[in-house]
C-alpha cells in the first residue's frame, strides 16, 4: 500500500524568514510523481509545486523549492522569504502507476507579521 | 475555460435526505474524481472515474453513488445523508501528458448534515 505522511500538524513562521515542511512516502512503484498543493482559507486546492521521481534535480517554483530525497523516500518543501499569503494548509500528495492520488494530512502554516 | 466546476458551495441536509453534489469540467479530461475533506485527515477517495461509463470505488465509498454519462459531468449522490457525511468535498478532474497524471480541483462544496 502506498502512503504519505506529514508528522507536522502546524507550523509558523516569521514573515521573510524560511520555513521547511515536512513529507515521507512510501512505494513499491519505480516511476511516480510528486506533489505539494496549498489551501488558503479560500478553500481552492493549488498546485505549488510538483517533482518527477526519475528526475535527480530538486524542482523549483520562485520561492517554493523541494528537497528530494528519492532513497529516504522523502519530498520536503522549503518556502523562502515567506509572505502572509503562504498562511494556509499545505498537503503532500503522491501519484504513481495508477490514476489515485494519495494525499498526507497536511501541515498548517501560519505566516506571523 | 472554467475549468472544474462545482455546485453548490454549501448544503445543509437533514439526516435521511438525499442529494447529488454536481461536478462538471470543460477541459475534456478523461478523468475524474470525488475526494472528501475532514479535519487531520487530509483528503480521501471517494470514487473515481476513468472515462465516460467506467467508475470505480475509492478508499470511502459506503454511503455515496456515482455515475458518468458524459465525458464533462460527474456526480456524486448521496442516498440518505448521515451526520458521519459531514464534510467538505471536491470533485477534481486530470489528464495523463507525458507521463504525468496532473489533478485540477473543483472550489469545493461544504456539507453539514444535522
Amino acid at each position: 500500500a502506498q502512503t504519505v505522511t506529514q508528522s507536522q500538524p502546524e507550523m509558523s513562521v516569521q514573515e521573510a524568514e524560511t520555513v521547511t515542511l515536512s513529507c515521507t512516502y512510501d512505494t513499491s512503484e519505480n516511476n511516480y510523481y510528486l506533489f505539494w498543493y496549498k489551501q488558503p482559507p479560500s478553500r481552492q486546492m493549488i498546485l505549488v509545486i510538483r517533482q518527477e521521481a526519475y528526475k535527480q534535480q530538486n524542482a523549483t517554483e520562485n520561492r517554493f523549492s523541494v528537497n528530494f530525497q528519492k532513497a529516504a523516500k522523502s519530498f520536503s518543501l522549503k518556502i523562502s522569504d515567506s509572505q502572509l499569503g503562504d498562511t494556509a494548509m499545505y498537503f503532500c500528495a503522491l501519484v504513481s502507476g495508477t490514476y489515485k492520488y494519495i494525499f498526507g494530512t497536511g501541515t498548517r502554516l501560519k505566516v506571523l507579521a | 475555460n472554467a475549468g472544474v466546476t462545482q455546485t453548490p458551495k454549501f448544503q445543509v441536509l437533514k439526516t435521511g435526505q438525499s442529494m447529488t453534489l454536481q461536478c462538471a469540467q470543460d477541459m475534456n479530461h478523461e478523468y475524474m474524481s470525488w475526494y472528501r475533506q475532514d479535519p487531520g485527515m487530509g483528503l480521501r477517495l471517494i470514487h473515481y472515474s476513468v472515462g465516460a461509463g467506467i467508475t470505480d470505488q475509492g478508499e470511502v465509498p459506503n454511503g455515496y453513488n456515482v455515475s458518468r454519462s458524459t465525458t464533462e459531468d460527474f456526480p456524486l449522490r448521496l442516498l440518505s445523508a448521515a451526520p458521519s457525511q459531514t464534510s467538505v468535498y471536491f470533485c477534481a478532474s486530470s489528464i495523463v501528458r507525458g507521463g504525468l497524471n496532473e489533478q485540477f480541483f473543483g472550489p469545493g462544496t461544504r456539507l453539514t448534515v444535522l
